[in-house]
């Protein structure tokens, strides 16, 4: 069975440009999380839905971020315009329950770099 | 709020050494859900285990073992003779029933031959 999907696993772009990073969870799963990992902060959670609908985006560090999903198999996060800071490893996951007993799977990341 | 910490950044043991993890967590809740996840250098996060907070007997999984003590609210883990292979970066987390999971920083292993 395929795990989570995530493309592109890498991508550099310039200052100012608008990025997009996409995620096809596991099919059946409800529950669809976005994380970003970096070495000053670690893996922090920036939004998750639960059945397409987002229930928290308290970790969106500012409205350049966005996500959207618009069905169970897929879901992008945008950032425009992209800085520098934005740098990091971007994961998506999944989980079959909207319940907080419920593992996550992950994918395997896009390397985001911002010049 | 929740909290989870791994107050070791980097451990480096020697191959067949024990080693342990520790992680101690921080909730208001009375049913939380609690994980370790491994970070190989491929990148990917794996699951490990999962503990619930009315479930603190220890588990054992070949070389893993977990240790849950809801008194000193820690989830250690432990590596009984370690291999090479076992060099990643390991993470413990915190979800409550709200669904949302929190990581700690994460401790780098290292086991060298």
């Amino acid at each position: 069975d395929a795990g989570v999907i995530q493309s592109p696993r890498h991508e550099v772009t310039e200052m100012g440009q608008e990025v997009t990073l996409r995620c096809k969870p596991i099919s059946g799963h409800n529950s669809l999380f976005w994380y970003r990992q970096t070495m000053m902060r670690g893996l922090e959670l920036l939004i998750y839905f639960n059945n397409n609908v987002p229930i928290d985006d308290s970790g969106m560090p500012e409205d350049r971020f966005s996500a959207k999903m618009p069905n169970a198999s897929f879901s992008t996060l945008k950032i425009q315009p992209s800085e520098p800071r934005d740098s990091a490893v971007y994961f998506c996951a999944s989980s079959r329950g909207t319940g907080g007993n419920e593992k996550l799977f992950f994918g395997s990341g896009t390397q985001l770099s911002v010049l | 709020a929740q909290k989870v910490t791994q107050a070791q950044t980097e451990i480096s043991v020697v191959e067949k050494e024990d080693v342990t993890l520790d992680c101690v967590y921080e909730t208001r809740d009375t049913t939380y859900y609690l994980f370790w996840y491994k970070q190989p250098p491929s990148g990917e996060l794996v699951f490990l285990i999962r503990r619930n907070s009315f479930d603190e007997q220890n588990e054992i999984s070949g070389r893993y073992s977990w240790n849950f003590q809801k008194s000193t609210s820690s989830f250690n883990f432990t590596i009984t003779a370690s291999q090479v292979v076992d060099s990643a970066v390991y993470f413990c987390a915190l979800s409550t029933n709200a669904g949302k999971s929190t990581f700690g920083d994460g401790t780098t292993l290292t086991v060298k031959p």
